[in-house]
């Protein structure tokens, strides 16, 4: 049972680039987040799917876009990186009855 | 909006038992759950409570009061390895999942 997949694990990005992480989960489940850890800072929403075609904005969703073309992956890009958003990002994944949270391994990124 | 408090950090001895608080401000309450996260790993599911009461799993209990908007969680016999973070999490109307920013429990000999 794989759960939910994050990939890249670690990335370093240059000011200005673009680049799409992806979460993958194998579940079934309807709900999908993406959210980002910094120190002290706990994990905040950034963006969310409460099924395949939607999305919707977090608490922190400036920077960042979500698609979720297929139930099974959700994906969350950076189309021009600045270095605040050097973060933690964690995916998560819970079906319809939303008890248990599922999260993927994170992602390390580091903006220079 | 949503928020959550919950103690930034807390200390306790192996073998003693802790209780770590949380209140909530949100729309549309659906439940009130927690998680456990080491240093470097992703966070896991603890326990869940929708409706008042407590919840036992093991070592740890969970407690609700909607009507305070707070809810604790109850960590027995603590062992070095429970040093961890521990975060409490509110689902609300459309599905949004939010967590408070997290209790660092440092366990001590």
């Amino acid at each position: 049972n794989a759960g939910v997949t994050q990939t890249p694990k670690f990335r370093v990005l240059k000011t200005g680039q673009s680049m799409t992480l992806l979460c993958a989960q194998d579940m079934n489940h309807e709900y999908m987040y993406w959210y980002r850890q910094d120190p002290g800072m706990g994990l905040r929403l950034i963006h969310y799917s409460v099924g395949e075609g939607t999305t919707a904005k977090g608490e922190v969703p400036d920077g960042y876009n979500v698609s979720r073309l297929k139930k099974q992956n959700f994906l969350l890009g950076l189309e021009s990186a600045a270095p605040s958003q050097t973060s933690v990002y964690f995916c998560a994944s819970t079906g319809t009855a939303n008890t248990e949270a599922f999260f993927g391994q994170g992602t390390r990124l580091t903006v220079v | 909006g949503q928020s959550l408090e919950q103690p930034s950090e807390v200390t306790a001895v192996e073998g003693a038992i802790v209780q770590i608080n949380c209140t909530y401000q949100t729309s549309g309450f659906y439940g009130l759950s927690w998680y456990q996260q080491h240093d470097g790993g992703a966070p896991t599911f603890l326990s869940y409570n929708a409706l008042d009461g407590l919840e036992e799993t093991g070592r740890f209990s969970s407690f609700l009061s909607r009507s305070d908007s707070y809810g604790y969680l109850l960590l027995q016999e603590l062992q070095m390895k429970d040093s961890a973070s521990y975060f409490c999490a509110v689902r609300s109307q459309g599905g949004k999942l939010i967590f408070g920013q997290g209790t660092e429990l440092s366990v001590k000999p």
